[in-house]
């Protein structure tokens, strides 16, 4: 079955700087991959989600890029900010399923 | 439109002992998912529910089952409890069209196995 592999487990960075995580996964046919932030004590919320008929997506100071050849996608974070910490999670998915194979988790820290 | 509600949030139970939650969707969301998450396992899916028929299921042994009515809540039994059981155990829901569409999770149900 699908497996989803996600880098680093943590990741700090300096307010104002950016993050970058990344995903591989390893079924071809993944054709759908959110990206779900989770506060701690809080329920997963979708911070954005790319298509693989598309190779990158922005929404604001967040973009994912999707490289299908090599099966990854990444996520990035630029102008860092104290609320942007928080546990990152990566998921994807195919055939239309509303069945989400996860990534580990990223705890991301922004230092102020 | 009001969110994704999960009942009870909290639960302790003794091995053996069966437990079932309860997940009302998004009105108007047609499919419902049920995902454990663990420190030591992370995000596991576990089955979705979608015009009260499993459409997907995870790798989970037979003790985790669910349902869905016609109003599109949603319940989850797991039975003969074990201590690995101890989880939060999240749903969520989504319009599920013809593509995969955004999930919606719910608080989550942390149980807790003695």
């Amino acid at each position: 079955g699908e497996n989803v592999e996600q880098h680093p487990s943590t990741l700090s960075v300096q307010e104002g700087d950016s993050a970058v995580i990344k995903c591989t996964y390893s079924d071809s046919a993944s054709n759908y991959f959110p990206w779900y932030k989770q506060e701690l004590g809080k329920r997963p919320q979708l911070i954005i989600d790319i298509r693989s008929n598309v190779g990158e997506k922005k929404d604001q100071r967040i973009a994912v890029t999707l490289n299908k050849t090599a099966k990854h996608f990444s996520l990035h974070i630029t102008e860092t900010q104290p609320e942007d910490s928080a546990v990152y999670f990566c998921a994807a998915s195919k055939g239309g399923a509303q069945k989400l194979v996860f990534g580990q988790g990223t705890r991301l820290t922004i230092n102020p | 439109k009001a969110g994704v509600t999960q009942t009870p949030r909290y639960l302790i139970k003794t091995r053996g002992q069966q437990v079932t939650l309860s997940c009302s969707p998004i009105s108007g969301h047609r499919s419902v998912s049920w995902y454990q998450q663990t420190p030591g396992q992370g995000l596991q899916f576990l089955f979705e529910y979608f015009s009260e028929t499993q459409r997907n299921k995870g790798n989970f042994p037979g003790r985790f089952s669910g349902r869905q009515f016609s109003n599109s809540r949603s319940e989850m039994n797991v039975s003969t409890l074990e201590l690995g059981d101890s989880a939060l155990y999240l749903c969520a829901s989504s319009f599920a069209g013809a593509l995969t569409d955004e999930q919606f999770f719910g608080p989550g149900t942390r149980l807790t196995v003695l």
